[in-house]
């Protein structure tokens, strides 16, 4: 079955440091895609970078970056050069087409970030 | 331009009541969903349709039912509200490989 798992529910980072926010991931099927999103304390749901299963390139966009082992299922977000604003909540989401599955989209439960001036 | 669009922003109803999430997307995305949001749950599906026509439960369907209307419109109706139901509920679009639009969020409270 598919599955996403964050396993830190809240994460602490200095302003100005790199951090890596975790995310395991179950499937089988062979061709999905990888998604992270930001969630401020606003409320909306804020895309960040994808990642296709047969990529071959890490994806990069700004400070976002995601670190992906396809061996490990693993697909952690690193955000380089914390800043205040990057406080929020953070998920991890996949899409397949396994066990017959017409592409939903399904979430971790998140991790909690705080950056610390 | 819109995105997705969800309405209302926040409703309490009481128990038994009914009521009609509604969404729209002007994206001409074939694919749209339904999730509520808990806290400490993250986002869990409710439905999804992946296209005009079609819908298919996801992991948390009981109490919920819903409609694709057409391409634009995907609606989550609760027929008999009781207080398990009291959450954020998202309405997103999207195509197939990219990203999903996420609507602003409606705040329910069943009392």
């Amino acid at each position: 079955a598919q599955k996403i798992t964050q396993t830190q529910p809240g994460m602490f980072v200095q302003e100005k440091e790199a951090v890596t926010l975790d995310c395991t991931y179950d499937t089988s099927d062979q061709s999905y895609g990888l998604f992270w999103y930001k969630q401020p304390s606003s409320g909306e749901m804020i895309f960040l970078i994808y990642q296709g299963s047969y990529d071959e390139q890490n994806a990069t966009e700004g400070r976002y970056s995601l670190n992906f082992q396809k061996a490990r299922k693993s697909a952690n977000l690193v955000i380089s050069a914390s800043q205040l604003g990057d406080s929020a909540m953070y998920f991890c989401a996949m899409r397949d087409f396994a066990g017959g599955s017409q592409g939903n989209l399904i979430f971790g439960k998140g991790t909690k970030l705080s950056v610390k001036p | 331009n819109a995105g997705v669009t969800q309405t209302p922003k926040f409703q309490v109803l009481k128990t038994g009541q009914s009521m009609t999430l509604q969404c729209a997307q002007d994206m001409n995305h074939n694919s749209m969903y339904w999730y509520r949001q808990d806290p400490g749950m993250g986002l869990r599906l409710i439905y999804y349709s992946a296209s005009e026509g079609t819908t298919d439960k996801g992991e948390v369907p009981n109490g919920y039912n819903v409609s694709r209307l057409n391409k634009r419109e995907f609606s989550l109706r609760l027929e008999s509200a009781a207080p398990s139901q009291t959450s954020v509920y998202f309405c997103a679009s999207s195509e197939q490989d990219f990203e999903a639009f996420f609507g602003q969020g409606t705040r329910l409270t069943v009392v």
